[in-house]
């Protein structure tokens, strides 16, 4: 069974611009949450999204938002990259009635 | 507003030294406590899940124990070894309908084991 994919691994960005992250989470899966991971602020939850919806958001700044299709993957979205956002972006998936998260193996994003 | 605190921050041991991670955390209104493995650079392992009305659970050398009233879950990693270096992250889950399935880290436990 596959597990959690993000993609892509890496990316490099510049002050302003916009960026959209995948996660594709385990098969049969339907809820899918991201996670912003920082040197300074460790891992903080953004949002989660079950069968489409956003069932939950984190404390940040509408320039990040997500959304999820009809198969259960997901995107973020981040618009006018600040140099702050540079971080590990990880994305976690459960199953319906089970509370274990699985992780996937984050993109890197670097605002330069 | 849950918190969760992990203590130490660092460890170093030498190799074959049993040893043990904490984990604290503020409100025992909790679904569970997950105990995650990070590599440098990498996505979270989960090791231990551990249910609300669960005491401990073990894997291998892994054993991972709840203390809910109390707001405390330590790991224990027996006979460690240089392929156990990494950084140890804990997360609850709050009993709370519109938290869902987020979760709330610790800062993370960094282990380095000297051969």
């Amino acid at each position: 069974k596959a597990g959690v994919t993000q993609t892509p691994r890496y990316l490099i960005k510049t002050r302003g611009q916009q960026v959209t992250l995948s996660c594709s989470p385990i098969s049969g899966h339907r809820s899918v949450s991201w996670y912003q991971q920082t040197p300074g602020q460790g891992l903080q939850f953004l949002f989660e999204y079950f069968s489409e919806t956003q069932r939950n958001k984190g404390n940040f700044p509408g320039r990040f938002s997500g959304r999820q299709f009809s198969n259960s993957r997901s995107e973020m979205n981040v618009s006018t990259l600040e140099l702050g956002d540079s971080a590990l972006y990880l994305c976690a998936s459960s199953a319906t009635g089970s509370t274990e998260a699985f992780f996937g193996q984050g993109t890197r994003l670097t605002v330069v | 507003k849950q918190e969760v605190t992990q203590i130490p921050a660092a460890l170093s041991v030498p190799e074959g030294e049993n040893l043990v991670l904490n984990c604290s955390f503020t409100d025992s209104a909790i679904y569970n406590l997950q105990w995650f493995r990070q590599d440098p650079g990498k996505g979270l392992t989960s090791l231990l899940l551990i249910q609300s009305s669960q005491r401990e659970q073990t894997s291998g050398r892994l054993n991972a124990s709840l203390d809910k009233s109390s707001g405390r879950s330590t790991l224990y990693i027996a006979a460690s070894q240089p392929g156990d270096s990494a950084t140890y992250l804990c997360a609850v889950k709050e009993k709370n309908d519109n938290a869902g399935n987020m979760l709330t880290f610790g800062g993370g436990t960094r282990l380095m084991v000297k051969p």
